[in-house]
């Protein structure tokens, strides 16, 4: 069973739309949770860290916690091209220093 | 101008030759990390350093060696022992006590001939 899972898409929404992205972790015990965006060919940049249950926002961006059930989303409103990446979700167990990252969810913006 | 730097962006190796991989951070951070990404995968992490002298190995550091002696520089060699060593390489730096988030380097991209 992979630690932390994602759809690996691609997720394809128009343009304005809210795209909806999705990770589960297997760790009850993970602590911090981020979510990054990577571009083709390029290196991932972070977008948002969420530590507690419920809603975090960030301009057009919400992270969505739910340690209960183990999953954390990530809302992108108004939906741009430019938006059109793959998303890494990445879990920190608790008492641990490293990341264990989801395979990623590739989306794509269309106009 | 302050950042994780990589160097270089692409390197090609013939079978059996041992590679470094340069990564070198100016953000004062203490926690240095090494992942490789392969198509359709997720990150996986080499080795990780959380201070000046000291590493640890990843999930895959079969084939890799590091070295940690000054805290802004934390090179990756890859070695005639790893099978299969093509992938993107990426370095990431992170301020340890304060925060567990980690910055990403641009990435090397390393293709065996």
């Amino acid at each position: 069973q992979k630690e932390v899972e994602q759809n690996s898409g691609p997720l394809s929404v128009p343009e304005g739309a809210i795209a909806s992205l999705n990770c589960t972790y297997s760790d009850r015990g993970s602590q911090s949770f981020f979510w990054y965006r990577q571009y083709s060919g390029k290196s991932p940049e972070l977008i948002m860290s969420i530590y507690s249950n419920g809603d975090k926002e960030d301009g057009r961006f919400t992270a969505q916690l739910n340690k209960a059930s183990q999953y954390v989303s990530l809302l992108i409103r108004d939906s741009q091209p430019s938006d059109s990446a793959t998303y890494l979700c990445a879990v920190r167990a608790g008492g641990g220093n490293k990341l264990t990252f989801g395979t990623g969810t590739q989306l794509k913006v269309e106009l | 101008d302050g950042g994780i730097t990589q160097s270089p962006k692409y390197l090609f190796r013939k079978e059996g030759q041992n590679v470094t991989l340069s990564c070198e951070q100016n953000l004062n951070h203490d926690a240095m990390y090494w992942y490789r990404q392969d198509p359709g995968q997720g990150l996986r992490l080499i080795y990780y350093s959380q201070i000046v002298n000291d590493f640890q190995k990843g999930d895959i550091a079969e084939g890799y060696s590091v070295s940690r002696e000054k805290k802004e520089s934390f090179p990756l060699t890859v070695t005639s022992a790893q099978k299969n060593p093509t992938a993107f390489y990426l370095c990431a730096s992170r301020m340890s006590r304060s925060t567990d988030t980690q910055y990403f380097g641009p990435g090397t991209r390393l293709t065996v001939l």
